[in-house]
Parts: C-alpha cells; structure tokens; sequence
C-alpha cells in the first residue's frame, strides 16, 4: 500500500506571496490533516478534512486555508507569507471513524519544508 | 484543553536501554502511540497501546501504561545511535478523531 506523499518537498517563496501545498493519503483513509512544525512551537495542528468537510480546525489565522476532494486528496493554502510561516509542513492521513485503534492512527507524508524570505 | 506532556531531552549511551515518559490529562482516552520523527522526515508510527492494557512489548519496545497516574512510557532496550530522533506520544479519545500530540523529547544516543 502506498503510503502519504506530499508535494513539493521543498519551497522558497517570498513575503506576501501566496503557497499551495498538496497532500495524497492512503488508499481507503477519508480523513487528512495539517499540521506545521517549527523548532520554537513544535506541532501545531492546522486543520483536518473528512469527506470532503473540514472537520475540525486548530488556532491559525485565515491566512492558512485547505480543501479535499472527492478523491479524498487535500490542499492547503497559505496567503500573504510572512517569515514565520517557514516551516516544516506535514499532512497525515487516517481512517477518521470507527471505534478501533485506527480511528486515531494517522500516518504521516514526508512534509513540505517552506522557506519564507 | 486536553493535554499531553513530555521532557524535551533524553541523553543516553549506546547499549543502555532509554525511557521516555509522557503524562496526559484526558482520562477517557481510549488510545495512546507512539511516533519516531528522524530528522528532515515524517512521524513514523511506532507502536499503541490500548488503555485497558498495562503494558505491550514489540521487539525493543516496550510500552507501559499506569492509567491511574495518567502516565505512558516507551521503553527502547539496547539502543543504538540509529534510535536518535524525536519520540512522539499522542492520544486519542472522544469523537474529535484527531489525536493531541506532546512537544517530542529528542533522545540523543553517545557511542
């Protein structure tokens, strides 16, 4: 089974620009969420999408925004860079229901390391 | 909020076997892991345990849960320079399906 990929790997943008990053789960895992990790606050979790409806939401401004879609694939959109938007960026897939050790068992992608200048 | 807490280090040398300890707050939960992180990676799922279990053993690994004292510890017997990374504990409880995750603790390992 193919695990979580994550694209790209690497990023350099500039201030005020804008970022998409992509996130493909596991075959059969409904559930995808964000989370962004820095060496100052760890990790943070930014948002979670099931089915195509986010789910649940961290503490982030508006800035930071995702989307799912029916393939169960997501999106995350970070607008108006700002230099503490560098970080390392992680999605994870589950199964997102049920009542087994996999309800919260998520499984992590590679990240996408976002470099703002 | 709910809350999951571990230390930030752990030093130890080749051979010995390492402790890290994590206290969590949330009394109904129902599932508790452990992540490896290794530089410039993913979190890797390590290993669960249940929370009607005391205890799990997977090769190296041992996991002990005092669900009383609300306290998870991973046990790494022999460890090797390759086990230095960053050790997640994360639980899972309630209809939220996102597990709350501690800081990490480093173990860094001295030949």
């Amino acid at each position: 089974k193919a695990g979580v990929t994550q694209t790209p790997r690497y990023l350099i943008k500039t201030r005020g620009q804008q970022v998409t990053l992509s996130c493909s789960p596991i075959s059969g895992h409904r559930s995808v969420s964000w989370y962004q990790q820095t060496p100052g606050q760890g990790l943070q979790f930014l948002f979670e999408y099931f089915s195509e409806t986010q789910r649940n939401k961290g503490n982030f401004p508006g800035r930071f925004s995702g989307r799912q879609f029916s393939n169960s694939r997501s999106e995350m959109n970070v607008s108006t860079l700002e230099l503490g938007d560098s970080a390392l960026y992680l999605c994870a897939s589950s199964l997102g229901q049920g009542e087994g050790k996999g309800t919260y068992e998520q499984y992590f992608g590679p990240g996408t390391r976002l470099t703002v200048t | 909020g709910e809350d999951v807490e571990q230390s930030l280090f752990l030093s130890v040398r080749e051979g010995d076997s390492s402790v890290i300890n994590c206290t969590y707050t949330d009394s109904s939960s129902t599932y508790l892991y452990w992540y490896k992180q290794e530089p410039g990676a993913g979190l890797q799922l390590l290993t669960y345990i249940f929370s009607n279990m005391d205890m799990k053993q997977d090769q190296r690994l041992t996991v002990l849960l005092n669900k009383k004292d609300k306290h998870l510890s991973l046990r790494i017997a022999d460890t090797q320079t390759g086990d230095s990374a960053i050790y997640f504990c994360a639980e899972g409880s309630g209809g939220s399906y996102i597990p709350t995750f501690g800081r990490g603790t480093s173990l860094i390992v001295h030949p």
